[in-house]
């Protein structure tokens, strides 16, 4: 298996709403990343976790929430959010830990903030 | 932090083969990846290089390394529509996240 799988894949929600994204690889890689999309833009790294811990944040606004329940696991919780806010959301994994460039990555969803 | 620039846009004929650019500024990147992402999906690696290669082969793809010059390429021979995509070009330094590009829209005509 050498997918990352990313539910749903299309969201909208309300600026009130709460929701979730979801990621699951079963690869056995140790680094997972959250990446923003806005159209005709490179992703945007937002969140890295390495061996389940939280590793790197880029300043993202606490609108945004992840979790790692476990080393296949990752979530982006969505609450409060704004028009702006909309974009493709990307899911990424990599084999050991943040050292390596080889990213393999979801299909994406996609999210639109009414 | 690291500054990645692609050209934004190539137009080419199938059967052509096509050059993508990409210049960087952080020395001391040492893997410099290639990636492919085809309309409404995420991002596949294509290729990539180590920094003390000039030049990787694989398949139809040949990526150029000026290291002094910090400039990248990727050339894709007998272009075929199927390649239609946007590639960005992706320079990792060690302890660093992987920084994209903004990306070159690659258009294929038959």
């Amino acid at each position: 298996d050498t997918e990352v799988t990313q539910t749903p894949k299309h969201l909208v929600m309300g600026m009130t709403n709460k929701k979730s994204l979801k990621c699951e690889q079963h690869m056995g890689h140790r680094a997972m990343y959250w990446y923003k999309q806005k159209a005709k833009k490179p992703p945007e790294l937002m969140f890295v976790y390495s061996y389940e811990k939280l590793s790197i944040n880029e300043s993202v606004p606490s609108r945004f929430s992840p979790e790692c329940p476990n080393s296949s696991l990752l979530n982006l919780h969505l609450h409060a959010l704004q028009p702006e806010d909309s974009a493709l959301y990307l899911c990424a994994s990599s084999q050991g830990g943040t050292d390596t460039g080889e990213l393999f990555f979801g299909e994406g969803s996609r999210l639109t903030v009414l | 932090g690291e500054d990645v620039e692609q050209s934004l846009f190539l137009s080419v004929r199938e059967g052509d083969s096509s050059v993508i650019n990409c210049t960087y500024t952080d020395s001391s990147s040492t893997y410099l990846y290639w990636y492919k992402q085809e309309p409404g999906a995420g991002l596949q690696l294509l290729t990539y290089i180590f920094s003390n290669m000039d030049m990787k082969q694989d398949q139809r793809l040949t990526v150029l390394l000026n290291k002094k010059d910090k400039h990248l390429s990727l050339r894709i021979a007998d272009t075929q529509t199927g390649d239609s995509a946007i590639y960005f070009c992706a320079p990792k330094a060690p302890g660093t996240a992987l920084i994209f590009g903004k990306g070159t829209t690659l258009s294929v005509s038959s």
